[in-house]
């Protein structure tokens, strides 16, 4: 089945606390992209990757890193997590960037820091 | 700066009936136009894409027009069902290559 698949779906760490959510499509997409989802402010996009080793900020990238070093991977990295980064997070890949193909999502993760 | 624009405020409708969710966009023209659907905590599901040359598009219920003068685009569901309750997000495509999201408007077909 096409899919990409974040993990984990619920994370609950501390301040200061580095981890990692991983992102992965079957689906040979060159095109992945993190968005956090806060109430009131919609989808915001995080850090996007066009293809392997090509990668650049979004709207929101602060406190955020990304590698792209396979083309079915794209972690998302918090070096030192904030109670402000506590948000519902989603990994989405495209064949391109290019708006005529649609997004294929995750089933996203909600991380708490507390 | 560039604006999306969908109904803030819950659709209600009557199972049967045709839904109708607006997105506005300004300061801006975008080449395509995506419709989503989005279940609460889950990720956003792709429905449609409509290009700036294509007045209307249809997919078995679905339906969206795409107004350029206007700076709109309509979503339509006939014959809704409580199955299509959901929130659905309008995403333009700008000229800097990027699908921007609007923050969704909520749909609830009661039975």
């Amino acid at each position: 089945e096409a899919q990409v698949t974040q993990n984990p779906r619920y994370l609950i760490t501390v301040t200061g606390k580095k981890l990692t959510v991983t992102c992965s499509q079957n689906m040979n997409h060159e095109y992945m992209s993190w968005y956090r989802q806060d109430p009131g402010l919609g989808l915001r996009q995080i850090y996007y990757s066009m293809n392997v080793e090509v990668t650049d900020k979004g709207d929101v990238p602060e406190g955020y890193k990304v590698s792209r070093k396979e083309k079915r991977n794209f972690p998302l990295i918090l070096e030192s997590p904030s109670p402000n980064q506590t948000s519902l997070y989603f990994c989405a890949s495209s064949l391109k960037r290019e708006a005529n193909y649609g997004y294929t999502f995750g089933s996203g993760t909600r991380l708490t820091v507390v | 700066s560039q604006k999306i624009e969908q109904n803030s405020e819950a659709l209600n409708i009557q199972e049967g009936k045709t839904a109708t969710l607006t997105c506005n966009y300004t300061n801006y023209s975008p080449a395509y136009l995506q419709w989503y659907r989005q279940d609460p905590g889950r990720g956003p599901v792709f429905l449609l894409l409509i290009r700036e040359n294509e007045k209307e598009k249809r997919k078995e219920r679905l339906k969206v027009t795409f107004d350029t003068t206007l700076k709109q685009s309509l979503f339509h569901i006939t014959a809704s069902q409580p199955a299509d309750s959901a929130t659905y997000l309008c995403a333009p495509y700008n000229q800097g290559g990027k699908l921007i999201f609007g923050q969704g408007t909520e749909l609830s077909v009661k039975p």
